[in-house]
Order: structure tokens, then sequence, then C-alpha cells
């Protein structure tokens, strides 16, 4: 199994839809991330939990709602989301958060909302 | 506030010849990280180099080496002997202590295409 699993790989929805996107990492961490990476732009962090407790949300609108249940799993609820959304979403995670520890990603979930 | 500045959108190297990727970075932390990671056509980061500010030689990976000069706040990644499967995004990022929120920022990317 690869390190970090994202699925779905794709997904499409409409504006008035609900999905969710699912991380998990096999790598015993315990800080999980979302990141959201759009054409041109830098990745852009969202969240980022440590131990399984936020403790980031860059103004992130609230129509993105994080779970994470336990540290080896993290979920991005959606809902009534806009065109302007549709962007790469990555998953990561690290051993915890310090200077040192590199982040280790998923594939990502390519989502297109029409 | 992190910011990692990548100036070239794209570059071109041929198989086999070494590449430099430029790659500056701007914080008021004293004590930072700094990373490389490839980004293939599937989407996922990889991570290719890390080096501490305080490492005092620069750090290298196999053919993945950094060229880091602290004064001039510039990491820039060479990759040596470029393979076919080396084509892909590269992103120089940051992870520094301030404000203790250890955010990774990343730059937007250089995309490099290896030509046989």
């Amino acid at each position: 199994e690869t390190g970090v699993t994202q699925t779905p790989r794709h997904l499409v929805m409409g504006m008035t839809n609900k999905k969710s996107l699912k991380c998990e990492q096999h790598l015993g961490h315990n800080a999980m991330y979302w990141y959201k990476q759009s054409a041109k732009k830098p990745l852009e962090l969202m969240f980022v939990y440590n131990f399984k407790e936020q403790t980031e949300n860059n103004s992130v609108p609230s129509r993105f709602s994080p779970e994470c249940p336990n540290s080896s799993h993290l979920f991005l609820h959606l809902h009534t989301l806009q065109p302007e959304d549709s962007a790469l979403y990555l998953c990561a995670s690290s051993q915890e958060r310090t200077i040192t520890g590199e982040l280790f990603f998923g594939e990502g979930s390519r989502l297109t909302v029409l | 506030a992190q910011k990692i500045t990548q100036t070239q959108p794209g570059m071109f190297v041929q198989e086999k010849e070494a590449v430099t990727l430029d790659c500056t970075y701007d914080t008021s932390d004293q004590s930072y990280g700094l990373f490389w990671y490839k980004q293939p056509s599937s989407g996922e980061m990889i991570f290719l180099i890390y080096q501490g500010s305080y490492d005092e030689q620069n750090a290298t990976e196999g053919r993945y080496s950094l060229n880091f000069q602290k004064a001039r706040k510039s990491a820039n990644l060479v990759i040596s002997a470029s393979q076919l499967g080396d084509s892909a995004m590269y992103f120089c990022a940051m992870r520094a202590s301030g404000a203790g929120s250890y955010q990774l920022t990343f730059g937007k990317g250089t995309k490099l295409s290896v030509i046989p």
C-alpha cells in the first residue's frame, strides 16, 4: 500500500451536491494536512490536524468541512461548492509538526464543480 | 510570513545534462527548513531533498543537490544527468517556526521538460 491514499481520485459534482474526500495514511504519522492546488497558483494550505486536533484553518470557507476521527484518517466534506473550488486537493501527513519533517503526499483528488 | 519565489515557469534540458532550478525565499525566522518536491502528471508530490538553515554543507540525495546560499536566501535545486523521467513540476517549499505554525509554504513551481 502507498503511504498516503486518497479517494476518490476524480470527482465531478454540482453546486448543490454534498460529497466527501477521504485520506488515509499508513505511515504512523501524527499530523495530517489538506492542501488545495489550483492552476497557476502555489499550493494553499487549508487545514492542519495534529494528534486529531485541528491546529490550522487558513480562512477556508465553511463550505469545506474537515474531519479527523483518528490520526490515520482525514476527511474533507464538501457542500454547496462554487466552480472556482475546482482544483486538485492534496492530503499529506508528517511525523510531527517540526521544521525538519517532510510531508508525504497522496496523489490527490481532482475535483470539478459544475 | 514566509514567501517562496520560483522565477522560472518552465525549463528545458537535454537528456544527460545538468539543470538548475531557481528558488529564493524570504523569512524573518532564524530557524527554517527548505524542501524540494517533484510532481509528475499523476499528481503526487514526491519529496526530493531537504536543507536546514543551520546545515553548513549543501544537501545531496543521489542526482539531486541543493545549492544553499543563506546570505542570498536562495536554495537552488541541481539535477545532474537528467533523465526523461525527470520531466515534471518542481516545487520549492519552506517550513519555519514563525507563530509556531510550522506551515509548509510552496512556490508556484517550475515545469521541467527533458528532451531526448
